[in-house]
């Protein structure tokens, strides 16, 4: 069974528009993070979330804002789409956060997100 | 900054070819380095951590050590098989639980 769940795991939109990418784990982590993932680049860290609480934000724009309802939950709400926004999205998440670098982060499947 | 430089772009070798992905990193401390692994349509999996320097990190066949005098943290495998074809990335780790990734590797294992 799937540890990490992204919902949907393609998604089109159009310039303007506003799209919710979900995620759900079910390792009992208490760290949760997104990545974005634009064609032939390296992952790109994004947000953290220790404890249902924004732990770091790497993202420039305010067009991107995490949500997260319960402790295994970290939706990434996007507004006014752009065509740059196109990237793969990827949830991670890890045990505990206060591990520091001795903490290990796993990976879900992706949202792959295409704005025209 | 914490980096990781990954050289290598793409990797063609055949079955059984000895594999070799170098990586090296620049920190001002002493960070977790790992090696991911990604297959087409998948997100990266975890393939090998090591945390203490100089230590040796071993997977599936795959092993990697952290040296600290060189900062690398090269990639090796013995006899890759066609079923080893993924995008590798080096990746560091620092104590704000913050992961870098290096550029990727993919790695082509012709039968």
């Amino acid at each position: 069974d799937p540890k990490i769940i992204q919902k949907p795991k393609y998604l089109v939109a159009v310039t303007g528009s506003e799209k919710i990418l979900i995620c759900e784990q079910y390792l009992g982590h208490n760290a949760m993070y997104w990545y974005r993932q634009s064609a032939k680049k390296p992952l790109e860290f994004m947000f953290s979330y220790s404890y249902q609480k924004l732990m770091d934000n790497q993202t420039a724009s305010s067009r991107f804002q995490p949500q997260s309802s319960k402790k295994n939950h970290l939706d990434l709400q996007i507004t006014a789409l752009k065509p740059d926004d196109s990237a793969t999205y990827f949830c991670a998440s890890s045990q505990d956060p206060d591990w520091g670098n001795q903490d290990t982060q796993y990976f879900g499947p992706g949202t792959r997100l295409l704005v025209l | 900054g914490d980096s990781v430089t990954q050289m290598q772009g793409q990797v063609t070798l055949s079955e059984d070819d000895f594999l070799f992905i170098n990586c090296t990193y620049s920190t001002t401390w002493y960070p977790t380095l790992f090696w991911y692994v990604q297959y087409p349509g998948e997100g990266p999996q975890l393939l090998l951590k090591v945390t203490t320097a100089n230590n040796k990190g071993i997977s599936r066949g795959f092993e990697a050590t952290y040296d600290k005098g060189t900062t690398s943290f090269h990639l090796q495998k013995a006899s890759v098989q066609e079923s080893d074809s993924a995008v590798y990335y080096c990746v560091l780790g620092d104590s704000n639980n913050r992961i870098f990734f290096g550029d990727g590797t993919q790695l082509v294992v012709k039968p």
